[in-house]
């Protein structure tokens, strides 16, 4: 159980384009989702949590407006980058809760890896 | 000063050694305490679990949390090849809340 897919699992761009990140949930519903961006050689570093239902909550530093985020239902949430820039080229990684063992537990999906030329 | 403080390491060991990651933090409001694994190009897998101070084990791995410290380990009893993987150390003040995660222990077992 827990299981959460990233969709797709790499993608490339070019400059000044948006592209599209899908994070579900397969087996349970989350509430919350959290986005985060690794890059090489680095921890995670969160860039916002997404509840069902309500706005995102971005990190300092995080420009929402390039990052959009949309938590459409319990198991479905998306992460767009919005005019992408080869600095954005990073490993984007989502996690979901979920409720067991009565802790919440963040389980993450796979990444998607973006390169941005 | 970062929050978390994990070596980076690399950390080679031959096989069947046991190996021993750390992570130390700052922040006394920290209760929840766990350790990722990461292989290349994926997503970390949650390995443990810890709430407040204590040990716990599962199968080859060990976690303990020192609160008075601020220092947590995972031991991996009979290292394997398989093992080898970046470790991630995250911990949280609350069971809902954002995880705050170490720079991640590279690890590589030999045969």
């Amino acid at each position: 159980g827990a299981v959460v897919s990233q969709h797709p699992s790499w993608v490339i761009c070019k400059s000044g384009t948006s592209v599209k990140i899908e994070c579900r949930s397969l087996d349970f519903q989350a509430t919350t989702m959290f986005w985060y961006r690794q890059f090489p050689k680095q921890s995670l570093m969160l860039m916002a949590t997404s509840n069902e239902g309500s706005k995102a909550t971005y990190e300092q530093g995080v420009e929402k407006d390039k990052f959009l985020i949309n938590h459409a239902s319990l198991t479905l949430s998306t992460l767009t980058v919005t005019s992408a820039h080869p600095e954005d080229s990073s490993f984007y990684i989502c996690s979901a809760t979920s409720f067991q063992d009565k802790t919440e537990t963040q389980y993450f999906g796979p990444g998607t890896r973006l390169l941005v030329l | 000063q970062k929050e978390v403080e994990q070596d980076p390491g690399p950390l080679s060991v031959p096989e069947g050694a046991i190996v021993s990651l750390n992570c130390t933090y700052s922040n006394s409001a920290f209760q929840y305490f766990m350790w990722y694994r990461q292989y290349s190009r994926k997503g970390p897998e949650l390995l443990m679990y810890t709430y407040s101070s204590g040990n716990k084990e599962d199968g080859r791995f060990t976690a303990q949390v020192d609160k008075s410290s601020k220092y947590i380990s995972l031991f991996i009893r009979d290292s394997q090849p398989s093992d080898s993987a970046t470790y991630l150390c995250a911990m949280s003040s609350s069971n809902t809340g954002k995880l705050i995660f170490g720079q991640g222990t590279t690890l590589q077992v030999k045969p």
